[in-house]
């Protein structure tokens, strides 16, 4: 699987748009994004993942760039629950994921 | 419904003895994970079932550390002759049928070695 590169930590202020963004210069073809969330001391959350194409859900929103080297994961208004560590991960069909040590979030009041 | 459970929540041991962490997978998944996560660092893949079998067990850091999945349900991570530097949380997930499923994790245990 491809590594990845994310920011070690970054501000954002409540009600805001959080951008975190994400590098994935190595990804090939039939790999897909995806994006997790760990809140302390909880296990890791589902959020969003993609191949191609931007995708959006009820949490969040995913851009890939059209040539799939980066993308950047956007909680629309991030409210004081968001904080977390936030991880991308690159993979192909295979078993694991490689979580990295991923971007710590603070949504601050 | 109800997602992946483990237990215990917590567990502290001394060092040298034998301990089991639990792991309910969502019912109807065939695939089951675990993996350990050390204080500041991502979750780390340990093994992968896919059913009763051990489909890769490439992340087992040493033969101290095995798991079993008896009847492709519940599975058992057991640790022998536990050493502090196993002290860690624990997380398991489940995914519908392996490959490149989304995998929902448990709330994890956190093992003290002492």
């Amino acid at each position: 699987d491809a590594k990845t590169t994310q920011p070690p930590s970054m501000d954002c202020a409540e009600g805001r748009a959080a951008n975190l963004p994400c590098n994935h210069s190595t990804i090939s073809g039939n790999e897909y994004v995806y994006w997790y969330r760990q809140i302390h001391s909880q296990g890791p959350q589902y959020i969003i993942h993609g191949l191609k194409n931007n995708e959006t859900n009820e949490m969040a929103s995913l851009i890939i760039t059209e040539d799939r080297k980066s993308s950047t994961l956007i909680l629309p208004h991030a409210t004081l629950r968001d904080t977390a560590v936030y991880y991308c991960i690159v993979r192909n069909t295979g078993n694991q994921f490689y979580f990295g040590t991923g971007t710590s979030l603070t949504v601050i009041p | 419904g109800a997602g992946v459970s483990q237990t215990p929540s917590n567990k502290v041991t001394e060092k040298g003895k034998y301990v089991e962490l639990r792991c309910d997978p969502i019912s109807g998944h065939t695939a089951l994970y675990w993996y350990r996560q050390s204080l500041g660092q991502g979750p780390e893949f340990l093994i992968y079932f896919q059913g009763t079998g051990a489909a890769d067990d490439s992340g087992l850091p040493n033969d101290r550390f095995f798991a079993v999945r008896p009847e492709g349900s519940v599975s058992t991570l057991k640790i022998q002759r536990t050493e502090r530097g196993d002290s860690a949380v624990y997380l398991c997930a489940s995914s519908p049928s392996g490959g490149a499923d989304t995998q929902y994790f448990g709330p994890g245990t956190r093992l003290t070695v002492l």
